[in-house]
């Protein structure tokens, strides 16, 4: 079990660029969760996915948000035409459905800088 | 809606000075409770949690009890160390989505 991992860990981009976040989750776990992290605030959840499907995506995902998890394992999330307003810490959590009491395991992260 | 709300800080204490961190939460039912630790340019690490009413999570010289009455989840320690400086966040899992719920975290300074 090598935990859950985040790639890149740091990405500065100019302000219209795409960029593409992924996360490789703990290997049985079937649900997978983004969220963003800003200065000086908790994680805010943006989606779900319960093996390959996604389940839901908050208010906080506009549309040059786009999330994918083809095969049930690793995903992606990918920001069209960034804003400076995108700049903050993505993370990744997994867990087994039917276990949530027993906690989730985050990622480190991924920092987005846009300038 | 659903909330949590942690107390603001910075907090700096002296190594050894005991540690109070308030949580109180809003939720639909009882919802399980945690407290994460995230150290300087990492993700969050699981610190302990508690399931159900009354019920005390314990690690590392960290307690949280969980009291339904007052719809808190305090996290204490004894005797803090320089190591334990970090951001801490109360969350509970009581999202419509299976999703935690966190508050805004609270930084935690000790100096030697």
């Amino acid at each position: 079990d090598t935990g859950v991992s985040q790639n890149p860990r740091h990405k500065i981009t100019k302000r219209g660029q795409n960029v593409t976040f992924r996360c490789d989750p703990i290997s049985e776990h079937n649900r997978l969760y983004w969220y963003r992290q800003t200065l000086g605030q908790g994680p805010e959840f943006l989606t779900y996915f319960q093996n390959e499907a996604q389940l839901e995506k908050s208010r906080l995902l506009s549309d040059r948000f786009s999330a994918e998890r083809p095969k049930g394992s690793f995903s992606t999330l990918e920001i069209q035409r960034t804003e400076q307003g995108d700049s903050a810490m993505y993370l990744c959590a997994s867990i087994n459905s039917g276990s949530e009491n027993y906690g989730y395991t985050f990622g480190s992260g991924t920092r987005l800088t846009v300038v | 809606g659903n909330s949590v709300t942690q107390m603001e800080g910075p907090v700096t204490l002296s190594e050894e000075a005991f540690l109070t961190i308030n949580c109180t939460y809003t939720a639909t039912g009882y919802p399980s409770l945690f407290w994460y630790v995230q150290y300087p340019g990492e993700g969050l690490q699981l610190l302990l949690k508690a399931t159900k009413a009354d019920d005390k999570g314990s690690n590392k010289g960290f307690e949280a009890t969980y009291r339904k009455e007052t719809t808190s989840f305090h996290l204490e320690k004894g005797s803090v160390q320089v190591s334990d400086s970090a951001v801490y966040f109360c969350a509970h899992g009581g999202g419509s989505q299976g999703n935690l719920i966190f508050g805004k975290g609270t930084k935690l300074s000790v100096k030697p």
